[in-house]
């Protein structure tokens, strides 16, 4: 098993261009989140899903969008890119959405310009 | 806003000594994470521990939680080099929340 699997690993965009970035998990996990991690702050909870079909926003929601269309894939797309969405961003998932454990990718590092 | 907060921001011990970092949360819990990064990598859950129980072991780790203070405390004896990395405690439900999250450096 891959687990959670990130692309791409190190983007940089100009302001106001738009992008995805990809997750895929092959754990059949039907949780799947995305977080931001800026330093000193530990990780911010953006969009989630707790199953196809089903997202909701979480702490810092604004300026980007998700869908769910699979179990296994949750992107998350930038409408325009502004300099404070440089940040390097963590898709995690979990059998367990109320309780369990979240299993990470190995991050995204977005640089915007 | 963060649940969670840990504490200290930082800490650097000798190889061999233990090393014991805290978790304060705001709200009520159902159980409470630990995870750890190295530096460049994704997150790894370590251990969780419910809202009725007061210790936990697993391997070096021990991990309590007073509810009554909503803290939680982790302890790794024995610290070796490959236990450098920042250790993140996260609370709730569909939701976690990680706090900033404890550097610790372990000198050879």
């Amino acid at each position: 098993n891959a687990g959670v699997t990130q692309t791409p690993k190190f983007q940089v965009l100009k302001t106001g261009q738009s992008m995805t970035l990809q997750c895929a998990q092959d754990m059949n996990h039907e949780y799947m989140s995305w977080y931001r991690q800026d330093p000193g702050m530990g990780l911010r909870l953006i969009h989630y899903s707790v199953g196809a079909g089903i997202t909701d926003q979480g702490e810092v929601p604004n300026g980007y969008n998700v869908s769910r269309s699979t179990t296994e894939d949750f992107p998350l797309r930038l409408l325009s890119a502004a300099p404070s969405q440089t940040s390097v961003y963590f898709c995690a998932s979990s059998g367990q959405a109320n309780t369990g454990e979240l299993f990470f990718g190995e991050g995204s590092r977005l640089t915007v310009l | 806003s963060q649940q969670g907060e840990e504490d200290p921001q930082a800490l650097s011990i000798q190889e061999g000594e233990n090393a014991t970092m805290n978790c304060s949360y705001k709200t009520s819990i159902n159980n409470l994470q630990w995870y750890r990064q190295n530096s460049g990598r994704g997150l790894v859950h370590l251990i969780l521990i419910r809202s009725n129980e007061r210790e936990k072991h697993s391997g070096r780790l021990r991990v309590t939680l007073d509810t009554s203070k909503k803290s939680s405390s982790l302890l790794i004896t024995a610290s070796r080099a490959a236990d450098t990395a920042s250790y993140f405690c996260a609370t709730g439900r569909y939701k976690l929340s990680f706090g900033a999250g404890t550097t610790v450096t372990v000198r050879a």
